[in-house]
């Protein structure tokens, strides 16, 4: 199975700060690696697709990049409405593995 | 406008037989995909299985042998069964609509939680 390692697992921000969190698989996943964003006692909701790929409805502070391996979800301006896990699901082989997640939380 | 809902028993005593019920609307199981994925309290995300819009089923291998996923067309249903329940099965369960493309959870329901407990 792909091993997702997400980092950090807690982040400390302050609103309007630009943040990277990172995804490292364990092997290649090509670009099929997509971010998911799950707000307390909420479903998780899409950010992401494909690596770098923007969602519509999506705010355009967040974006992302990478490819096999290494991956970086960015914020461009945290919002306090950030504040949420967000795990990185990989879909290039079976089982769809997911990251354990990077907690966002306001400093 | 894309939904989908997820319907349980809510309590389920252990090693007894877990049902859930995935309603969709706004979109053909014919065209699309549904993945079953679980969160146990406080914890991440787990994928359980799927099954695609031409009827073929995938598993998580870990959980394979307890798992049985189908689906009602006529419904716009997909169903879950998971046998032999243990405490560490105590989870919200979600469907999520799956896009063959790109293999990404696309739509998610609100979640069913589930304790086994006697």
């Amino acid at each position: 199975d792909v091993v997702l390692t997400q980092s950090p697992a807690t982040l400390s921000v302050t609103p309007g700060e630009r943040i990277s969190l990172s995804c490292r698989a364990s092997e290649s996943v090509d670009t099929y690696l997509h971010w998911y964003q799950q707000k307390p006692n909420e479903s998780p909701r899409l950010l992401i697709k494909y690596a770098s790929q923007s969602i519509s409805g999506i705010p355009s502070r967040f974006s992302g990049s990478g490819s096999g391996t290494d991956f970086t979800l960015s914020i461009n301006g945290v919002e306090l409405e950030d504040l949420s896990i967000y795990y990185c699901q990989q879909g290039n082989s079976l089982p769809f593995t997911f990251g354990s997640g990077t907690k966002l939380e306001i400093k | 406008q894309v939904q989908l809902k997820e319907s349980g028993p809510g309590l389920v005593q252990p090693s007894r037989t877990l049902s859930l019920t995935c309603t969709v609307s706004g979109f053909s199981l014919t065209s699309y995909g549904v993945s079953w994925v679980r969160q146990p309290p406080g914890k991440g995300l787990e994928w359980i299985a799927a099954i695609w819009s031409g009827g073929s089923t995938d598993y998580n291998s870990a959980l394979k042998s307890r798992l049985s996923i189908s689906r009602d067309t006529s419904k716009s249903q997909v169903l879950l069964k998971m046998n032999s329940l243990q405490t560490e099965d105590t989870a919200m369960y979600f469907c999520a609509r799956l896009r063959r493309h790109y293999y990404v959870m696309d739509a998610w329901g609100q979640g069913a939680s589930v304790t086994v407990s006697s």
